[in-house]
């Protein structure tokens, strides 16, 4: 089965860096767009971007356009999103998710979520 | 970038049919056939249900149907059973070139 699979979860404090990973399996870094999505605890999803790591071609929703950065490793068959200062409102839960063959809006495998913690 | 708006919650009893709404503007749900539909269990990642308006992914149950008229898409459960608890998120695909979000609705089984 095509899986991802995405780092552990992280504790950091504001101002901090961070960089987080999702590991694909089979083609799915060379066939298909990989997104990210925020899920604030207790709050709906939210799409941040998606990233085509055959080529990098990346977009981003205006709302996290400068504040994250998407990129991927198409190698190591992994996506990252990455923000070099962290604020206490990043913290949630960031899923990557793969689109389906030959579309960027609709997600059929999910990576299991990354959660992150940001306070002082 | 508004999100789309669901209920906030529906009930039902098992064995029912029950429809959820979302509705969006010209610029998202009314000018693309590019309407998903995700189911969420507590603590779990979202699991694709509908795409494309009306598709469903291999694997996913026929109780399971989308629709859409003008500005709103609809998820249709039928033979509603107890696993079916969960909250359900509609997203389209945006004018702006992305992708947008409903807020959520909590199906509850009775």
């Amino acid at each position: 089965d095509v899986q991802l699979m995405q780092s552990g979860a992280e504790v950091k404090k504001p101002g901090e860096s961070l960089r987080i990973s999702c590991e694909g399996s089979g083609d799915t870094f060379t066939r298909f767009w990989i997104a990210w999505v925020r899920q604030v605890p207790g709050k709906g999803l939210e799409y941040m971007g998606i990233i085509y790591p055959a080529d990098s071609e990346t977009k981003y929703s205006p709302s996290f356009q400068g504040q994250v950065t998407i990129s991927a490793d198409r190698s190591l068959r992994t996506a990252f999103l990455h923000w070099s200062s962290l604020k206490a409102s990043d913290t949630a839960t960031y899923y990557c998710a793969r689109a389906i063959l030959g579309g960027t809006d609709a997600f059929d495998i999910w990576g299991q979520g990354t959660m992150i913690s940001v306070f002082s | 970038q508004s999100a789309l708006i669901h209920p906030a919650s529906v009930s039902g009893s098992p064995g029912q049919s029950i429809t959820i709404s979302c509705t969006g503007t010209s610029n998202d749900i009314g000018g693309y056939n590019f309407v998903s539909w995700y189911q969420q269990h507590p603590a779990k990642a979202p699991k694709l249900i509908i795409y494309d308006v009306s598709r469903r992914p291999s694997g996913v149950s026929d109780r399971f149907s989308g629709s859409k008229s003008d500005n709103t898409a609809s998820l249709t459960i039928s033979g509603l059973q107890s696993e079916d608890e969960a909250v359900y998120y509609c997203s389209s695909y945006s004018s702006t070139g992305t992708l947008v979000f409903g807020e959520g609705t909590k199906l509850t089984v009775l």
